[in-house]
């Protein structure tokens, strides 16, 4: 099973600033790596995948970078509806699909 | 309106057993590959099952094989997950979730993702 390992386990920006979020996998998984946002009460929500591609709909302040084991999330200039719970995820060997343990990025 | 409902949550005893489903709506249903991706109260998310559209294959986490059983019915735009032998440790809510595809190639990430139906098992 490949592990995935998010850091910080907590991120606290300021309102226009920029956030960096990174993940790890415990093996290579190329470039089959997305990021999810999930905000209180809400099913999460597609960002990225393929480790840098944007989802449809996602506005061009995220940002993903990275191949094999270390990724980044970086969002340019935060806004306020970008404060919320952020996962990595690895579909490049499966099963089973695993997640990293989640980002929660938070107001300064 | 492209979405998924889940549905069937509710309060089992330990060792009981539930059912719940996921309703499609607003796209091909059948064409899709469907998961179910759990999240336990204040936790992180945790994959569970996975079926290919025509449910010929079929994968599970290790943490509920032979206990939990996916299926579809194409004809009904509907996912299912059998839950049987249920332990405290199942308590999350549970998301029915869609593989993305685009441009004719899909990824094992989910682009579409329901509400959630909450599973507690508890004496």
């Amino acid at each position: 099973e490949i592990v995935m390992t998010q850091s910080p386990a907590t991120l606290s920006v300021s309102p226009g600033e920029r956030a960096t979020l990174s993940c790890r996998a415990s093996q290579s998984v190329s470039v089959n790596l997305a990021w999810h946002q999930q905000k209180p009460g809400q099913a999460p929500r597609l960002l990225i995948y393929g480790a840098s591609t944007r989802a449809t709909g996602i506005p061009a302040r995220f940002s993903g970078s990275g191949s094999g084991t270390e990724f980044t999330l970086t969002i340019s200039s935060l806004q306020s509806e970008d404060f919320a719970v952020y996962y990595c995820q690895q579909y490049n060997n499966w099963p089973p699909i695993t997640f990293g343990q989640g980002t929660r990025l938070e107001i300064k | 309106e492209v979405q998924l409902v889940e549905s069937g949550g509710g309060l089992v005893k330990p060792g009981g057993s539930l059912r719940l489903s996921c309703a499609a709506s607003g796209f091909t249903f059948s064409t899709y590959s469907m998961n179910w991706v759990r999240q336990a109260p204040g936790k992180g998310l945790e994959w569970v099952s996975a079926i290919s559209s025509s449910s010929g294959y079929i994968w599970y986490a290790d943490s509920v094989k032979g206990r939990f059983t996916i299926s579809r019915d194409n004809a009904k735009n509907s996912l299912y997950l059998q839950m049987n032998s249920l332990r405290a440790e199942d308590t999350a809510v549970y998301y029915c979730a869609r593989v993305y595809c685009s441009g004719g190639d899909c990824y094992s990430t989910f682009d579409l993702w329901g509400q959630g139906t909450l599973l507690t098992v508890s004496s």
